[in-house]
């Protein structure tokens, strides 16, 4: 069974633009979380998606926003990028009903420039 | 806002020795989840405890949950050079989302 992928894997991007970042879960797998990782705040978590609805929200600026679609796919957007906004972001995926076990994928290095 | 810390934020062994690493909060959570992390990838789930007093082994890991479901800690046995990566601890309520802990980066000299 192919694992959790993501694209791209890095970005450049420079202040103020706008990014969205793409991830597909593992084949059955209904839920999609995404996570922030940065040396200094760890691994943050952002929101989590199940069957199309935002379920779970973390404690970011609404300029983080997400969708999740029919096949489980999900896209994460950042809009007016800062330089703060720099890190690995990753998703997650679970089969919900079999506990909090999470699958990640390998990130998307973003660097706003 | 529940927090794990985890403890030491860095450790820096040789090759056969022997180390814990340690997770703390001040909630209590259903379920537990240890993670290693390696540069450039995501996140691998290494064991989930969800009993109080909870012992798990997974070949030289030892992880085991506290009784009262607020900490944990993880035993490696003879370290490798092959388990250095960055150890999290995870911790959930019921199905709601994980908190992961500040983490351990774990360096093995050979």
């Amino acid at each position: 069974k192919a694992g959790v992928t993501q694209t791209p894997r890095y970005l450049i991007k420079t202040r103020g633009q706008q990014v969205t970042l793409s991830c597909s879960p593992i084949s059955g797998h209904r839920s999609v979380s995404w996570y922030q990782q940065t040396p200094g705040q760890g691994l943050q978590f952002l929101f989590e998606y199940f069957s199309e609805t935002q379920r779970n929200k973390g404690n970011f600026p609404g300029r983080f926003s997400g969708r999740q679609f029919s096949n489980s796919r999900s896209e994460m957007n950042v809009s007016t990028l800062e330089l703060g906004d720099s890190a690995l972001y990753l998703c997650a995926s679970r089969f919900t009903g079999q506990g909090n076990e999470q699958f990640f994928g390998p990130g998307t290095r973003l660097t706003v420039l | 806002t529940q927090l794990l810390e985890q403890s030491p934020q860095f450790l820096s062994i040789q090759e056969g020795e022997n180390l814990t690493v340690y997770c703390n909060s001040s909630s209590v959570f259903s379920s537990l989840q240890w993670y290693r992390q390696e540069p450039g990838e995501g996140p691998v789930l290494l064991v989930t405890v969800v009993t109080g007093g909870e012992v798990k082994k997974l070949k030289r890991l030892t992880f085991q949950f506290g009784d009262a479901r607020k900490d944990s800690s993880l035993h490696i046995t003879a370290a490798q050079p092959g388990d250095t990566g960055l150890y999290l601890c995870a911790g959930a309520f019921g199905n709601e989302k994980l908190t992961f802990g500040t983490g351990t980066r774990l360096t093995i000299i050979p």
